[in-house]
């Protein structure tokens, strides 16, 4: 079993929407990241949290340390949120990464 | 914010030759730096720490003689492709970790190596 799990695995919205991506961990975390990759593209990094709550601009992202979970809420979507969103958490001290396989939002004019 | 420049941003060479790929910290000191690796429709997965003056510490099944690794100075770390193969071809992705927050790591752009 994956360490970290995304849902949902793929999802299209329509543009003007509020999209929810989910992330869920099952080891014990220092700090969770949410990562943007257009297609063919870098990587950017969104947000990295350890508890709470943080937004910028139309995202919001939020943990529940005690639940293991955290989410990406995207609103009002517009296409050039199309891109793949993936969670990585970060397990301390060494600060290596484990990913999510990542969700591929396509949000459609 | 903290920006991190990886050069280039594409690469084609021959099989057989020898690719360097560069990662900065632009506007932070950075310790540590991250090489990942992507393949297609997958996730990244990491190949190797790198550490300011010491040796990388790579990941199991990554081969330290194929993928050179020098973090000489605070801001720069290198990443060279030795003798590549049709089958490095791959997107090459680094991280650097801040000095000041443990925690945060930025990414680079990637480069996209293929090899001919």
């Amino acid at each position: 079993k994956n360490e970290v799990e995304q849902s949902p695995q793929n999802l299209t919205a329509q543009e003007g929407e509020f999209i929810t991506i989910n992330c869920s961990y099952s080891v014990g975390i220092s700090a969770l990241h949410w990562l943007q990759q257009h297609p063919g593209g870098g990587i950017v990094s969104l947000f990295m949290l350890s508890s709470g709550k943080k937004k910028h601009g139309r995202l919001i992202a939020t943990i529940n340390i005690q639940e293991k979970h955290s989410s990406l809420h995207i609103t009002a979507s517009h296409p050039r949120d199309s891109a793949v969103y993936i969670c990585a958490v970060c397990g301390g001290a060494n600060s290596k990464l484990t990913f999510g396989k990542g969700i591929t939002l396509s949000v459609r004019p | 914010g903290a920006v991190v420049s990886q050069h280039p941003s594409w690469v084609i060479c021959k099989s057989g030759t020898s690719v360097k790929i560069e990662c900065r910290s632009l506007d932070f000191q950075a310790t540590t730096m991250f090489w990942y690796r992507q393949f297609p429709k997958q996730s990244l997965m990491l190949m190797a720490t790198s550490n300011e003056g010491s040796k990388a510490t790579y990941e199991q099944g990554v081969e330290k003689d194929k993928f050179l690794i020098n973090h000489a100075s605070l801001t720069l770390s290198t990443l060279t492709v030795t003798s590549a193969h049709p089958e490095d071809s791959s997107f090459y992705i680094c991280s650097a970790r801040d000095l000041r927050t443990f925690d945060e790591q930025y990414f680079g752009p990637g480069t996209r190596l293929t090899v001919t």
